[in-house]
């Protein structure tokens, strides 16, 4: 099976611009989160959908917001990018919601914002 | 709230010895937890897991854990290490709250393993 896939790899904005992330699950899985990576912060958790819809949500402002599609593929949004908002931010896809399944990670975006 | 510590920003070990890599958890009713590797540029990589029964844990690329719930740790294990187990380690739990869980991560260990 292919991995969780994340687009763009790279990305360079602007502070004020927003930004849109993809992430495609691997096959089958239909629970998707994202997780916001950072030196000083480490990995923290942004939110998870299942069959389209939000499930569970980390302590994030609402400029952070995301959706899931029917065919499980996930986008994430930024809007108004603050300098603190560079990251990388990575996918994750799971069999389901229950809390005992493992997830499975994407490579991540890069995030830069000047 | 639920929290996770990995003690040690960095382990050193020598190729061929056993290594440990610390985690200890605090969390309101039964915790879920994991390990997962995440290589330069590229994502996490699931190690293993603990949710119930045997505390001795046995995952990927011959990783072990062992659950103590009595000293709330979960620290991974591995009998002899190799110079390809060098990454970023990081020790997650999940425990459910009101039907819904969120993951926490600790912060990373970063292991090196010397020739």
């Amino acid at each position: 099976k292919a991995g969780v896939t994340q687009t763009p790899r790279y990305l360079i904005k602007t502070r004020g611009q927003q930004v849109t992330l993809s992430c495609s699950p691997i096959s089958g899985h239909r629970s998707v989160s994202w997780y916001q990576q950072t030196p000083g912060q480490g990995l923290q958790f942004l939110f998870e959908y299942f069959s389209e819809t939000q499930r569970n949500k980390g302590n994030f402002p609402g400029r952070f917001s995301g959706r899931q599609f029917s065919n499980s593929r996930s986008e994430m949004n930024v809007s108004t990018l603050e300098l603190g908002d560079s990251a990388l931010y990575l996918c994750a896809s799971s069999m389901g919601t229950e809390i005992t399944y493992e997830q499975y990670f994407g490579p991540g975006t890069r995030l830069t914002v000047t | 709230a639920q929290s996770v510590a990995q003690p040690e920003d960095q382990v050193n070990v020598a190729e061929g010895n056993p290594l440990t890599v610390k985690c200890t958890y605090s969390v309101s009713g039964n915790p879920y937890l994991f390990w997962y590797v995440q290589y330069p540029n590229r994502g996490l990589q699931f190690l293993l897991k603990y949710i119930t029964g045997d505390n001795l844990v046995k995952g990927s690329y011959g990783f072990e854990a062992e659950f103590n719930k009595s000293q709330t740790s979960f620290h991974l294990k591995k009998p002899s290490a190799l110079v390809s187990d060098s990454a970023l380690y990081f020790c997650a739990v999940s425990a459910s709250s009101g039907g819904s869980y969120i993951p926490t991560f600790g912060r990373g260990t970063s292991l090196i393993v010397h020739p």
